[in-house]
């Protein structure tokens, strides 16, 4: 079965970096996932797709200061020099025929 | 620019029915596949159902399979979401989403359904 995990929460100070971790489940290591990001109050936006060879393509206006990184089943978003704005919940997200699944979501926090 | 706009929320009683509607602007709507999402209050991304860019397939979570029934209208550059039999655990904000060879690419700003007596 197709599982995405992600960790409740996260945080870090402003100005700092932080990486956020989203795990496929087993027998799927090699499917690419799309991270969002839902500030609150507002619906998600597509931040950028992730392969599994670490290889990624950002959304439109997404700062440089998002990348993502790949090793084995896990994919990562990487923020650094965090802005408050950033404070925000991420989403991971993959897909099968027909459908799309979404992992449970990282609350981060900015200190 | 892409622009996803829902429509069609409120409140209804359970057992009632709702569509929703997303009206699409910005791009060929007709050559992208389309999904329905939704969040409860307070909770996570669920995805409810996906459409191919032709009408052809139609695909559905479990939680809403025989009740919900999503379609697109080509020609209006417009996706639909039935909701019949609806019930409490269906109260959420629904979001449309464009899909780009898999990922979620493009998002609504939701329409709130409230499913209550």
């Amino acid at each position: 079965q197709l599982v995405l995990t992600q960790s409740p929460s996260a945080s870090a100070s402003l100005g700092a970096s932080v990486k956020l971790t989203c795990t496929l489940s087993s027998g799927h290591s090699s499917y690419a996932i799309a991270w969002h990001q839902q500030q609150p109050e507002k619906g998600p936006r597509y931040l950028m797709k992730l392969n599994s060879d670490g290889s990624h393509s950002k959304g439109d206006g997404i700062p440089d200061r998002f990348s993502g990184s790949s090793s084995g089943a896990e994919r990562y978003l990487t923020i650094s020099s965090l802005q408050s704005e950033d404070e925000a919940d991420y989403y991971c997200q993959t897909w099968g025929t027909g459908l799309w699944v979404f992992g449970g979501g990282t609350k981060l926090t900015v200190l | 620019q892409v622009q996803l706009v829902e429509s069609g929320g409120g409140v209804v009683q359970p057992g009632g029915s709702l569509r929703l509607s997303c009206a699409a602007s910005g791009f060929t709507f007709s050559s992208y596949g389309m999904h329905w999402v939704r969040q409860a209050p307070g909770k996570g991304l669920e995805w409810v159902a996906f459409i191919r860019y032709d009408g052809s397939n139609k695909y559905y979570a479990d939680s809403v399979k025989g009740r919900f029934t999503i379609s697109r209208d080509n020609s209006k550059n417009t996706l639909y979401l039935q909701m019949n039999s609806l019930r409490a655990e269906d109260t959420a904000v629904y979001y449309c989403a464009k899909d780009l060879v898999g990922a979620a690419n493009h998002w609504g700003q939701g329409t709130l359904v409230t499913v209550s007596s």
